[in-house]
Parts: C-alpha cells; structure tokens; sequence
C-alpha cells in the first residue's frame, strides 16, 4: 500500500523568497517519488524524480528535493520564487509491484505575490 | 515529437448516456494509464496497461467502467449508463516502460448533467 500527504493545500510566498512544499509518503517498498506541476487548464508536467539514486534530486525550472527515508518525506523547494512558478504541484509515489501505478497527494497550489 | 493526447477535450452528456474518452500515447510507449482527477484533489489510478493487456484495473471505480488497447497503442475508457458523479478530467499518460517517466495527456473534462 502507498499513500501521499501534502501539508497545505495553499501556500503563498512573495516573489524571490523561497518556496517549500511540503511532501510526506507512506510505502511498503522502497518508492520512487515524483513532484509534478499542473497549470490552469493543462497536464501534468515532471519536475523531477527520486528512483533510489542520489537523496538530493534537481529538477526543472530551479526545483530541487531531497529524499528522507527517515522522516518519508520528499520536500519540494525551490531558492527563489518567480511570478511563472505560480501553479498547482502535486507529489506522488509509486514503488514495487506497484510500478506504474502512481498514487498521488491531493495538492498544493503555490501563489506568487509581486 | 508529439506528445499525448486526448480527445475529446471536453465532452457533456447527460446522466444514463454512453460515453467514449480516447488516448493515442507517444509512440514506442508500451505502458498506458488512465487517472481521474476530481475538483481539488490529485489524480486517482484507474488502470494501467502494458501492451495490449490490462496489467492493473483495480483503481476502475465498478463495472460501468472498462478500458481497451487493442494493438497496443491507442486507448479509449468507456463509461455506461454514466452519473453525475463521473463528472471529472481523465487523464492519460503513456511511459516507455512501467518503471519510466510517465507523461500526461491534457486531459478530457467530462461533465454529466
């Protein structure tokens, strides 16, 4: 079994400081773990992966997350926010037999103040 | 190259009606999901193929749903005597294999009146 929580499904943050979204998972196999971003009206696009190589995983865009296993938790940041950045991003895991499917957290949608 | 997609982007149909959703994945894509995303919430498993056969349909809510991949490629998602309660976006997604990146289609907004 695989669950995700994101801790607020709202975060704002004003333009240039940083940004941290909150991820926390639950796997009964080792997991690979993904943050996607979603724009109004648009799919999911891969920001970055964790598949059990480095803990510390760059992404598009200047994101970049750290996997945890002790806390199971893979925090999204970024150092400096941009107005573009504004969106809903969503985490997932998946793992095991369970390859392929992805089970994803409810979301938090990031705005950006100027 | 091109990307996945769905059509129709938007369908409305009325509660009870029959209902078609179509996915063409990338080419040289052996894996195909289908997710259902509802207001606020992320995306929900439905079922995964990979080739021509369902790998895992568990996340398909009951039996007035069901999902085809005939050759392998494209995949269409049939709901019967839908409700309103399957108003959502399908989302589809193909991936090269099941352990590779997935990437999604924009989606299809079904909405049951």
């Amino acid at each position: 079994a695989q669950s995700v929580t994101q801790l607020g499904s709202h975060v704002s943050v004003s333009e240039g400081a940083l940004v941290l979204l909150r991820c926390n998972y639950s796997s009964s196999v080792p997991p690979y773990l993904f943050w996607y971003v979603q724009y109004p009206n648009q799919g999911l696009q891969l920001l970055l992966k964790y598949t059990s190589a480095a803990t510390l995983v760059k992404g598009i865009n200047g994101f970049e997350a750290e996997f945890k296993k002790s806390e199971t938790s893979f925090h999204l940041t970024k150092p400096s926010a941009h107005m573009s950045d504004a969106a809903e991003y969503f985490c997932a895991v998946s793992g095991g037999t369970n390859a392929g499917k992805s089970t994803f957290g409810d979301g938090t949608t990031l705005t950006v103040k100027p | 190259g091109a990307g996945v997609s769905q059509t129709p982007s938007n369908k409305v149909t009325e509660k009870g009606k029959y209902v078609e959703l179509r996915c063409d994945p990338i080419s040289g894509h052996t894996a195909l999901y289908w997710y259902r995303q509802s207001l606020g919430q992320g995306p929900e498993f439905l079922i995964y193929f990979q080739g021509t056969g369902a790998a895992d349909d568990s996340g398909l809510p009951n039996d007035r749903f069901f999902a085809v991949r005939p050759e392998g490629s494209v995949s269409t998602l049939k709901i019967q005597r839908t409700e309103r309660g399957d108003s959502a976006v399908y989302l589809c997604a193909s991936s090269l294999g099941r352990r590779d990146t997935q990437y999604f289609g924009p989606g299809t907004r079904l909405t049951v009146l």
